[in-house]
């Protein structure tokens, strides 16, 4: 079946770039998504890239997906205390109802 | 103006008990969603409902019951609480075929 696999920490300094990784599994992915929960809060959609993109760049968030390799990436540039949150990587299928899958999330840690 | 709300934000109830949730979103999106988040903040999807109908429905104890009476509702009742079903429950709407719009979560512990 489908599946979702990121790394569940990932520690960074401030000022640095964070980068998530992901990888998926189905070849019929038409969405990928990258969604931000902070403590005791909701997923919050950060940014999606459609699968005949190869990158989209949004202030300091760089989206990098590479088809043939099902792998998706999220760097943050310049990452400060307020970027400290559970990172999720999620995809959907052309052929499922609109389920979206998600991964086990990424928990970024920043350290001063 | 919350785009998707859930209440109770936190409930807490013995083993046993039936309680609901309920979500509403005022964003005019056609398909709705239940989320279960565990302890380990894993999510996966339990029911998904298109302009009331049922679309998805995941391996989920008969327990849980989801309801749509239009397409701006979607709530949850769960009979016979039970330990494991202590979570965080999320909704989520969307326009056909694009992201999620979550609400904040219902966070439900079973004593």
């Amino acid at each position: 079946g489908e599946d979702v696999e990121q790394s569940l920490f990932l520690s960074v300094r401030e000022g640095d770039s964070s980068v998530i990784n992901c990888t998926y599994t189905d070849s019929s992915s038409t969405y990928l998504y990258w969604y931000k929960q902070e403590p005791g809060a909701g997923l919050q959609l950060l940014t999606y890239i459609f699968s005949n993109m190869d990158m989209k760049q949004d202030q300091r968030l760089t989206v990098l997906l590479n088809k043939k390799d099902k792998h998706l990436s999220l760097r943050i540039a310049d990452t400060q205390t307020g970027d400290s949150a559970i990172y999720f990587c999620a995809e959907k299928g052309m052929n499922r109802d609109d389920k979206i899958i998600f991964g086990k999330g990424t928990r970024l840690h920043i350290l001063p | 103006d919350t785009a998707v709300s859930q209440t109770p934000k936190y409930l807490v109830t013995q083993m046993g008990n039936d309680k609901s949730i309920k979500c509403e979103q005022n964003l005019g999106h056609d398909t709705m969603y239940w989320y279960k988040q565990d302890s380990k903040k894993f999510l996966k999807i339990m029911f998904s409902y298109n302009n009331k109908e049922l679309i998805i429905n995941e391996t989920v104890p008969n327990r849980f019951s989801p309801k749509s009476p239009d397409k701006a509702h979607l709530n949850l009742h769960i009979n016979s609480l039970e330990l494991g079903d202590s979570a965080v429950y999320f909704c989520a709407s969307s326009p056909r075929g694009y992201g999620y719009t979550f609400g904040s979560g219902t966070r439900l512990t079973v004593v």
